[in-house]
């Protein structure tokens, strides 16, 4: 799987918007861009996933440069439940066969959350 | 049930004790997975079973380590002759089956096993 590149940790306060970047500069063509986020002592969550357009969901934002070299994970209004580690995954599904279906997790970013 | 579950909880044992740890994934979801992590770590890929198929192991880590899904449904991890690097949470996950094109294909996960071996 293509390698992605996030921050260590950001933080935020409450209620602002936070940007949570990504760069993934191998990216193929046949790459989705999946984030989930981990909350504490649980299993990951699915937040959102793109492929070439920004997309919105009741979550989140996705943001995603031309080139497709790097993305944005955008929460418009950050809450203290919002605090969690963020993975920014490419995961092949257009292609079949290979290794496309597992999930390769990188040490994410730990966002908190200041109230 | 709803979501996918995990047993037990939590588990401590003696090193040198063989551990069985369970999941029953989604109702439907024909892809599951097995994940680990350590204290502070990312997660570590272990196993993959999609239907009939032969599963993916190459994430076990050593021969100790071993996994079955019976019935197309509930799986079973199970590490023999525990060793204290063996300490981790484990996490199991479940989805349809991938298809190519599918790109809103998205993984389950239970609350995990935290398994710890003194």
């Amino acid at each position: 799987d293509a390698k992605t590149t996030q921050p260590n940790s950001m933080e935020s306060n409450e209620e602002e918007p936070v940007h949570l970047p990504c760069n993934h500069s191998t990216i193929s063509g046949t790459d989705y861009i999946h984030w989930y986020r981990q909350l504490p002592s649980q299993g990951p969550e699915y937040v959102i996933h793109g492929l070439t357009s920004n997309v919105n969901n009741r979550m989140a934002s996705l943001a995603i440069a031309e080139d497709r070299k790097s993305s944005t994970l955008i929460l418009h209004r950050a809450t203290l439940r919002d605090a969690a580690v963020y993975y920014c995954i490419l995961r092949d599904l257009r292609s079949s066969g290979g290794s496309n279906y597992k999930l390769t997790f990188g040490k994410g970013t730990l966002l908190t959350v200041n109230p | 049930g709803a979501g996918v579950s995990q047993s037990p909880s939590n588990k401590v044992t003696e090193k040198g004790k063989d551990v069985e740890l369970r999941c029953d994934p989604i109702s439907g979801h024909t892809a599951l997975y097995w994940y680990r992590q350590s204290l502070g770590q990312g997660l570590e890929f272990l196993i993959y079973f999609q239907g009939n198929s032969a599963p993916d192991k190459s994430g076990l880590p050593s021969d100790r380590f071993s996994a079955e899904r019976t019935g197309g449904s509930v799986s079973t991890l199970t590490i023999q002759r525990t060793q204290q690097e063996d300490s981790a949470v484990y996490l199991c996950a479940s989805s349809l089956q991938p298809r190519a094109g599918d790109g809103a294909n998205v993984l389950t996960f239970g609350a995990g096993s935290r398994l710890t071996v003194l």
